[in-house]
């Protein structure tokens, strides 16, 4: 059962223009959120954050943007550059044990194209 | 720079061994977690721990333990290895105080069972 998932498997974009990465939910217990970005033969790094009583968090080119009641969350890259080529998984986590387990989505592996 | 090291880059074992991945990390983090990535299920937790000696079953800890015995070092232990056990392991680690779900990963162990 896939707590977090994320659709698009891979999303291509040209280089200058916005990056829209969507991931949606279904455990309603999940109030925190994360944004991980992974490269090829590194471990993911964290990106962006955001918690349920927020429904935008953003810092520099990057955005997330939380729609609770549509358990619904998306990260924009304005503008896009060709070093955000990577994998890029969504993660959440809710009250039990702190908020310190996440359960991540499936990845999205996002090109932009120069 | 602060790291999480898993000790292999690449691992290739046999059906029916106990294998060891070992992962170390200098930060004096509180939790430990070990996760695989697999094509199209994104990263799903095995175990984790929040302290010495503690340990929680993730969503598939099956044909899985681990083993905390100093704060820095967590290790995942395969009983009796199976083709269904060939998969990316990661590693990481958190702190209590430090930035919710910020997680430091490491590289990842590519481990074949053959």
């Amino acid at each position: 059962d896939q707590q977090v998932k994320q659709n698009s498997p891979s999303l291509s974009v040209q280089e200058g223009r916005i990056s829209i990465l969507n991931c949606d939910y279904t455990n309603s217990m999940f109030d925190y959120f994360l944004w991980y970005k992974k490269y090829p033969a590194e471990g993911p790094t964290f990106l962006i954050s955001i918690s349920s009583i927020k429904d935008k968090n953003e810092d520099g080119r990057f955005t997330v943007f939380l729609n609770k009641s549509a358990k619904h969350l998306s990260l924009h890259i304005v503008p896009s550059q060709p070093g955000d080529s990577a994998v890029y998984f969504c993660a959440a986590s809710a009250p039990d044990f702190g908020n310190e387990k996440l359960t991540f989505g499936t990845g999205t592996r996002l090109t932009i194209i120069p | 720079d602060v790291k999480v090291t898993q000790s292999s880059r690449y691992l290739v074992k046999r059906t029916g061994e106990k294998v060891f991945l070992e992962c170390v990390q200098d930060m004096d983090h509180e939790n430990m977690f070990w996760y695989r990535q697999d094509p199209g299920l994104g990263l799903r937790l095995i175990y984790f721990s929040y302290d010495v000696k503690m340990k929680e079953k993730g969503d598939i800890p099956e044909g899985y333990s681990v083993s905390r015995e100093k704060k820095e070092r967590f290790s995942l232990i395969l009983e009796s290895a199976s083709t269904n056990q060939t998969s990316m392991y990661l590693c990481a680690s958190s702190s209590e105080h430090g930035t919710l779900g910020g997680y430091t990963f490491g590289s990842g162990t590519r481990l074949t069972i053959v």
